[in-house]
Parts: C-alpha cells; sequence; structure tokens
C-alpha cells in the first residue's frame, strides 16, 4: 500500500524553527518528486515547496523562500522540510505529496497520494 | 509567478444537477492543470491531471477540458459524495500554484 506519514508538527513560537518529515512507503521513492502543500485555517490550499526525484531541482512559494528548506534522504525514504523564523501565517496543517509523474523534474502530472497532514500553530 | 482564478468561489446545487467550475491561468499553462476535490478534515484527492486525464479510480462524471488559460473542470449527475471543495492547481511552471478553491454545497 502506498503510504505517505507527516510528522513533526506542533506548536512553536513566532521566530521559531520546526522540522517536518514524511515517511515514505509502498513506492520507488527515488523515481518520483516529492512536494509540500499547506491549509491554512479558513484559506486554500497554498503549493510551498517541491523537489525532484535526484535533488537536482528544488523551489519554494515566494511567501517561503529564504525560510524553508525542503530536502530528501532517498536511502531512508524520507521527506523534510525545515521552516525556519516561523510566522503567524505559516500556521496550517502541512501535506506531503507524491508527484505522479515519472522522472521529471517537479512533475508535471499533479499529486496523486497525499499524507493525512501535521498541523503546525505558530503563536506566542 | 502564474496566478490561477477559479469561478466561482462557492457554488449550491442539487442531487443530480451538473455543474461546471471555471480556472483562468495568468498567462498559458499549456494543458499543465490537475483538478482536486477536498472533504474537511481530509487530504486533497487528485480527479483529473493534465487538464483533461481521469485519475485511476475517479468516477466518469467528473470531466476536464481546457488548454492555453482557460480551463474547465465538470462533474455530471453531482452524487451526494461530490459536496467538498475544489482546487485547479497548474503544474506547467514552479511554482505549482493553485486556485483560491470553489466549495460546491447542497442546495
Amino acid at each position: 500500500e502506498v503510504q505517505l506519514v507527516e510528522s513533526g508538527g506542533g506548536l512553536v513560537q513566532p521566530g521559531r524553527t520546526l522540522r517536518l518529515s514524511c515517511a515514505v512507503s509502498g513506492f520507488i521513492f527515488d523515481d518520483h518528486a516529492m512536494h509540500w502543500v499547506r491549509l491554512a485555517p479558513g484559506k486554500g490550499l497554498e503549493w510551498v515547496s517541491g523537489i525532484s526525484w535526484n535533488s537536482g531541482f528544488i523551489d519554494y512559494a515566494d511567501s517561503v523562500k529564504g525560510r524553508f528548506a525542503i530536502s530528501r534522504d532517498n536511502a531512508k525514504k524520507f521527506l523534510y522540510l525545515e521552516m525556519n523564523s516561523l510566522r503567524p501565517e505559516d500556521t496550517a496543517v502541512y501535506y506531503c505529496a507524491k508527484g505522479k509523474q515519472l522522472l521529471s523534474g517537479l512533475g508535471r502530472h499533479g499529486l496523486d497520494v497525499w499524507g493525512q497532514g501535521t498541523t503546525v500553530t505558530v503563536s506566542s | 509567478d502564474i496566478q490561477m482564478t477559479q469561478s466561482p468561489s462557492s457554488l449550491s446545487a442539487s442531487v443530480g444537477d451538473r455543474v461546471v467550475i471555471t480556472c483562468r491561468a495568468s498567462h498559458s499553462v499549456t494543458s499543465y492543470v490537475n483538478w482536486y476535490q477536498q472533504k474537511p478534515g481530509k487530504a486533497p484527492k487528485l480527479l483529473i491531471y493534465g487538464a483533461s486525464t481521469l485519475q485511476t479510480g475517479v468516477p466518469s462524471r467528473f470531466s476536464g477540458s481546457g488548454s492555453g488559460t482557460d480551463f474547465t473542470l465538470t462533474i455530471n449527475s453531482l452524487q451526494p459524495e461530490d459536496f467538498a471543495t475544489y482546487y485547479c492547481q497548474q503544474s506547467d511552471i514552479s511554482p505549482h500554484t493553485f486556485g483560491q478553491g470553489t466549495r460546491l454545497e447542497i442546495k
């Protein structure tokens, strides 16, 4: 069974750091781009970051560029999101998601498998 | 960055109705638009990718069309389980931006 399981969310003060993890199973992790998407309270989905299958291409939404860092460990089958200088507006449910397309940058065929999400709350 | 503008923002419909949701890109995204369904407390679900290709397991009452800057998601014969929020996303040019969502409610 294809499965993505996020962890690492919680309550954190503004300006602090949090690291999210996404454990992957059930598919060839090395073959697919991976992404982080968030859903803030009362808002719509926001694409946060993506990383190609070999970490050769990485990109971020403008709202997090310079503060967040995505990475992956293909041997351990983990995706990460290091979130620095957190702001109250980063409060959201964070989902990791698998790119459907094989071996193609960030992929162009959508995100076909999603985790259950982990909640990040930034508040003093 | 490419902006994706969905309309309407919300929509009321009845079981059995046909609904159309539109998505307009600020620049051409060729055919690289995806559609997702999200229910409260659940992860999004991919419905359509490449503007018109139905994801495996998605009922055929869902269909997508469009190219360039204008795209549509059509749901024929609405079922009770279709009431949810729908999002378009472009995956042609990074960052892969989403539309603001369309909330489909029961009339």
